[in-house]
């Protein structure tokens, strides 16, 4: 069993559409948890990042943590064909730079 | 956040050779990282590039295959060694900025090896 899954995808949504992606992780002891968004051909660029349950906004982007049920969530309201990409989340032990253990990715298609 | 700059961004190599992987980041940074992703795949940390001494490297890879060098804070080169096609992936460059902040990644350098 891997230490964090996330359904592959592809997930494919209309433009507008409320968009969830999700992962699970086994080992307790993450303490951060990022999400990063990789566009065909680029290097993972960093979308948001939280530390403790709970939820955090920016924009369109709802990032929720629950470490109970050891499950994160990344929300996009009013999805964009901009927003299509593969999704990764990631989660670390200690600090928020240390090494991450990713997840493997969600890819995303927002149809216009 | 830092500016990283990988070269080449892509290269097609025979096996047998190696390529030299170059990462230059535009300020001073206290840690750097190369991660490997293969096709499909999501990323897997190889090793972590330290200033001034020898790279520490994760499970299942080693200096032979993949050294490492950190001449100084704003640079650092990975070598993929003796390459076979099972060698072909993107590889990546990721740095920490510094204090407490996350990571984050050049756009990679994607090898192919026939």
């Amino acid at each position: 069993q891997k230490e964090v899954e996330q359904d592959p995808g592809p997930l494919s949504v209309p433009e507008g559409a409320i968009v969830s992606l999700n992962c699970t992780y086994s080992n307790s002891a993450f303490q951060y948890f990022m999400w990063y968004r990789q566009y065909s051909r680029k290097g993972p660029e960093l979308l948001m990042y939280t530390y403790s349950s709970g939820n955090k906004e920016d924009g369109r982007f709802t990032a929720q943590v629950d470490k109970s049920s050891k499950y994160i969530s990344l929300f996009i309201r009013d999805s964009q064909p901009s927003d299509s990409a593969t999704y990764l989340c990631a989660m670390t032990l200690g600090g928020a730079g240390n090494m991450l253990t990713f997840g493997g990715g969600t890819r995303l298609m927002v149809k216009p | 956040s830092a500016v990283i700059s990988q070269k080449p961004s892509r290269d097609i190599c025979q096996r047998g050779t190696s390529l030299t992987i170059q990462c230059q980041v535009d300020s001073q940074v206290t840690m750097m990282f190369w991660y490997r992703q293969q096709p499909g795949q999501s990323l897997t940390l190889i090793a972590t590039a330290n200033q001034g001494s020898e790279a520490t490297y994760e499970s299942g890879f080693v200096i032979d295959k993949f050294p490492i060098s950190r001449p100084n804070l704003t640079f650092s080169t990975l070598t993929v060694s003796n390459m076979s096609p099972e060698d072909s992936s993107i590889y990546l460059c990721s740095v920490r900025d510094g204090g407490n902040s996350p990571l984050h990644f050049g756009n990679g350098t994607r090898l192919t090896v026939t």
